[in-house]
């Protein structure tokens, strides 16, 4: 089955970039799902972020957008997350997941599988 | 700054039913998109539970039932258990700015 797994530095400097990287085992990144990043603030809920497809396609948080980039590899089976102008409000467990419906129709899917999430920490 | 709405906790005896409500508006469940539900034991990443509003992943209890009406979903459990004690979240898509995924503000479930 299909597994996830984040990777990336855990601390990152205040106004520097949060650089993520989610590599999909057991499937391919091609099928027709979208991926996304989901990120929780230590004892604090959960929040999307954001989602690709493999053409390159991308949907943002309106919240975040400014400020973030998702792109994907599909040679390496991956697909990653930068995100710029990091604050102390940034830190968070950040996980990818794969949207569970693969449809172009926007609205529908849950998510699964879920990475085991990193924790990122911008402090200086 | 969640748009969905969950009571902070719910508790209940082995064996009791316990409701958890989610109230969202009408530009996300009202708007008739799919609410979904994830249970997230400590220091694990989110599991889905529900799917669709009341459909079941391979896997997981028939104790664990899921309805949605109106504004609002619901994910109830049976038959109450101790390792049924986690992090509850609803999940769904508001159509408001530019469209977005949103959760709920999660409930934690106590097993008394």
């Amino acid at each position: 089955q299909v597994q996830l797994q984040e990777s990336g530095p855990g601390l990152v400097k205040p106004s520097g970039t949060l650089s993520l990287t989610c590599a999909v085992s057991g499937g391919s990144i091609s099928s027709s799902n979208w991926w996304s990043w989901i990120r929780q603030p230590p004892g604090k809920g959960l929040e999307w972020i954001g989602e690709i497809y493999h053409s390159g396609s991308t949907n943002y948080n309106p919240s975040l957008k400014s400020r973030v980039t998702i792109s994907v590899d599909k040679s390496k089976n991956q697909f990653s997350l930068k995100l710029s102008s990091v604050t102390a409000a940034d830190t968070a467990v950040y996980y990818c997941a794969r949207n569970s419906i693969p449809t172009m129709v926007r609205g529908v899917t849950s998510f699964d599988p879920w990475g085991q999430g990193t924790l990122v920490t911008v402090s200086s | 700054q969640s748009v969905l709405t969950q009571p902070p906790s719910v508790s209940g005896a082995p064996g009791q039913r316990v409701t958890i409500s989610c109230t969202g508006s009408s530009s996300n469940i009202g708007a008739g998109y799919d609410v979904h539900w994830y249970q997230q034991l400590p220091g694990t990443a989110p599991k889905l539970l529900i799917y669709g509003n009341s459909n079941r992943p391979s896997g997981v209890p028939d104790r664990f039932s899921g309805s949605k009406s109106g504004t609002s979903a619901s994910l109830a459990i049976t038959g109450l258990q101790a390792e049924d004690e986690a992090d509850y979240y609803c999940q769904s898509y508001d159509s408001s700015l530019s469209g977005r995924y949103v959760f709920g503000t999660g409930t934690k479930v106590t097993v008394l």
